[in-house]
Formats: C-alpha cells, sequence, structure tokens
C-alpha cells in the first residue's frame, strides 16, 4: 500500500539544524510530488514547501526562504527537508504528504516531532 | 500570497445535524481547494479536492462546492466519528499552498 515512514523524533538547540526524511513506498515516487507541512503545538496547518520528485524542482512558502531546503533521493525513493538556524517557533509536529495530480496532499507519514529547546 | 479563511472557527453540533463549513480565499483559485480532515494526535485526512470531487474510500455524508473565491464543505448528516477540526487548502498559479486557519467541530 502506498505509504510514507518518516524519521524519528529530533530535539535540537537554538540555532541547529535538524533534517527530516520520509520514505515513500507503493507508488512510483518520480510521477508525484512531495510537500512538508509543520504544526505548532494547539495550532494550525502551516505548509512549508514542495519538491518535485521528477525533476527536483522546489518551491518554498516565503517565510522560510533561506533557512528550508527540500531535496529527494529517487534511488531510495526518500524526500528530505532540512531547517536551519533553529528557533523555539519551529518546534511543530513536521508532516511530509505527497501531492497528487490535483495539487492536494492524499497521502500523508505520521509526522515527525522536532523540539528546539536550550 | 493568497490568503484564506474560514468560518466559522468552532461549531458546536449534533449527531444527524447538518453542518457547512465556508472557506474563501482572497483571490479566485478557481477550483484549486481541498479539504481535510484532522482528529487530535494525528495526520490530516484528504477529503475533497479540486473542490467538490469526493477522496477515494470518504464517506458520501461528505461533500464540496464552490470555484473562484467562495468554497463549502458540507457533511450531510454528522456522524460521532466526524467530530474534529477541518481544514480547506488552496493551490495558486505560484505554486504555492495556504491552508485555512481551521474549523473545529465539536459536541453540541
Amino acid at each position: 500500500q502506498v505509504q510514507l515512514v518518516q524519521s524519528g523524533a529530533e530535539v535540537k538547540k537554538p540555532g541547529a539544524s535538524v533534517k527530516v526524511s520520509c520514505k515513500s513506498s507503493g507508488y512510483t515516487f518520480t510521477n508525484f510530488g512531495i510537500s512538508w507541512v509543520r504544526q505548532a503545538p494547539g495550532q494550525g496547518l502551516e505548509w512549508m514547501g514542495w519538491i518535485s520528485a521528477y525533476n527536483g524542482d522546489t518551491k518554498y512558502a516565503q517565510k522560510l526562504q533561506g533557512r528550508v531546503t527540500m531535496t529527494t533521493d529517487t534511488s531510495t525513493t526518500t524526500a528530505y527537508m532540512e531547517l536551519r538556524s533553529l528557533r523555539s517557533d519551529d518546534t511543530a509536529f513536521y508532516y511530509c504528504a505527497r501531492v497528487n495530480y490535483y495539487y492536494a496532499l492524499d497521502v500523508w507519514g505520521l509526522g515527525t516531532t522536532v523540539t528546539v529547546s536550550s | 500570497d493568497i490568503q484564506m479563511t474560514q468560518s466559522p472557527s468552532t461549531l458546536s453540533a449534533s449527531v444527524g445535524d447538518r453542518v457547512t463549513i465556508t472557506c474563501r480565499a482572497s483571490q479566485s483559485i478557481s477550483s484549486w481547494l481541498a479539504w481535510y480532515q484532522q482528529k487530535p494526535g494525528k495526520a490530516p485526512k484528504l477529503l475533497i479536492y479540486k473542490a467538490s470531487s469526493l477522496e477515494s474510500g470518504v464517506p458520501s455524508r461528505f461533500s464540496g462546492s464552490g470555484s473562484g473565491t467562495e468554497f463549502t464543505l458540507t457533511i450531510s448528516s454528522l456522524q460521532p466519528d466526524d467530530f474534529a477540526t477541518y481544514y480547506c487548502q488552496q493551490y495558486s498559479s505560484y505554486s504555492l499552498f495556504t491552508f485555512g486557519p481551521g474549523t473545529k467541530v465539536d459536541i453540541k
């Protein structure tokens, strides 16, 4: 079945970087994009950006430009999201999701909690 | 950037009620709108894509309508499993996505 399996929880200090992985299976990886969405405790969903697994094209949310990088490894069908210069307000659940042909997020990972604390 | 609003922010309803949630975009997004359901501690679940297309496996009591700047999600007869938070999400021609702030549906 189609699934996205994310890496485990991370605890980071302010100013550090975090890299979260998202391993896909059950579908042709390069036929879809991967989007990253985060959710701070008790808050709504925030779109971070997305990457085409076909050609690696990326688009990031303006507020994260310069701090976030999304990549894919087609040989392992894995997507990655790296966030740099972490701040306390980056503490959140981070989700990867598959972007379907209608620009909806139809398959989601279970989420990775990232805690930023000194 | 396109901004999304949802109303109401909270909705109290009873099992069997017909429930309608509205989502508005700050500019036209054609039909590039999706709806999601999220329960506490869980990942969101896609319900509706392209404004009115029901995702496979989603009960038919869920329906979506609208185009341009105004959209609605309707639950025809609220079931116990439907108490959750609902988000709309748009896709723009600048390859950008935006979520609405969410509507929490709780028990009256």
